[in-house]
């Protein structure tokens, strides 16, 4: 098991690319999550999707954009980077429970946005 | 609205001694609470958790938190770090939607 992995590991952006970074798990999870990490901030949740099919803003959405592919694969798209933007993005997924449960997450994905 | 409050941004403890981590939550109704630990360009893993069962809750490690109502407080303790501890240390608690919160951090320093 690969757990939860992410792609690309590092990428660095000009202001006004776009780019999409990849999440992927194989722990049969329903749920996955999005989060970018900023020193002194923690993590903030930028969207999740409780299941295949559905899609859900977190804490911070504005600049994103995310599709659920399938029940493995979780994307996060920026169409429009700005230096704001500049993070550390962090993946996650979660067993299929009704009560909150224990949240895997990848290895994150570090941006920079010139 | 549920938050989570990380008193210490940086906690510095010698090797051998007792490490002390406190997270402050608010909260309408009790919370599933968590503590996670990432080390330098990791990504997150689970330390414990606690979802209205004991009180006490013992994690990986050596670490153990409890949950106090009256305080609103889960404080994270190790009765001994060792240098392998010196990591960031995240409190997290459940917001209802599946979703956690996260506290900003403590990291934790150890020295020989």
């Amino acid at each position: 098991n690969a757990g939860v992995t992410q792609t690309p590991k590092f990428q660095v952006l000009k202001t006004g690319q776009s780019m999409t970074l990849q999440c992927a798990q194989d722990m049969n999870h329903n749920s996955m999550y999005w989060y970018r990490q900023d020193p002194g901030m923690g993590l903030r949740l930028i969207y999740y999707s409780a299941s295949e099919g559905t899609t859900d803003k977190g804490e911070v959405p504005n600049g994103y954009n995310v599709s659920r592919l399938n029940k493995r694969e979780f994307s996060l798209r920026l169409e429009s980077a700005a230096p704001s933007q500049t993070s550390v993005y962090f993946c996650a997924s979660q067993v299929p429970s009704g009560v909150p449960e224990t949240q895997y997450f990848g290895p994150g994905t570090r941006l920079l946005v010139l | 609205a549920q938050s989570v409050t990380q008193l210490d941004s940086h906690v510095s403890v010698s090797e051998g001694t007792p490490v002390l981590l406190r997270c402050n939550y608010s909260s309408s109704y009790s919370p599933s609470l968590f503590w996670y630990v990432q080390h330098p360009n990791k990504g997150l893993q689970l330390l414990l958790k606690y979802t209205s069962a004991a009180t006490l809750v013992k994690g990986i490690n050596g670490f153990e938190a409890e949950f106090k109502k009256s305080e609103t407080s889960f404080h994270l303790t190790k009765p001994s770090a060792h240098m392998s501890d010196a990591a960031e240390y995240f409190c997290a608690s459940d917001t209802g939607r599946r979703a956690l919160t996260f506290g900003s951090g403590t990291r934790l320093q150890v020295q020989p």
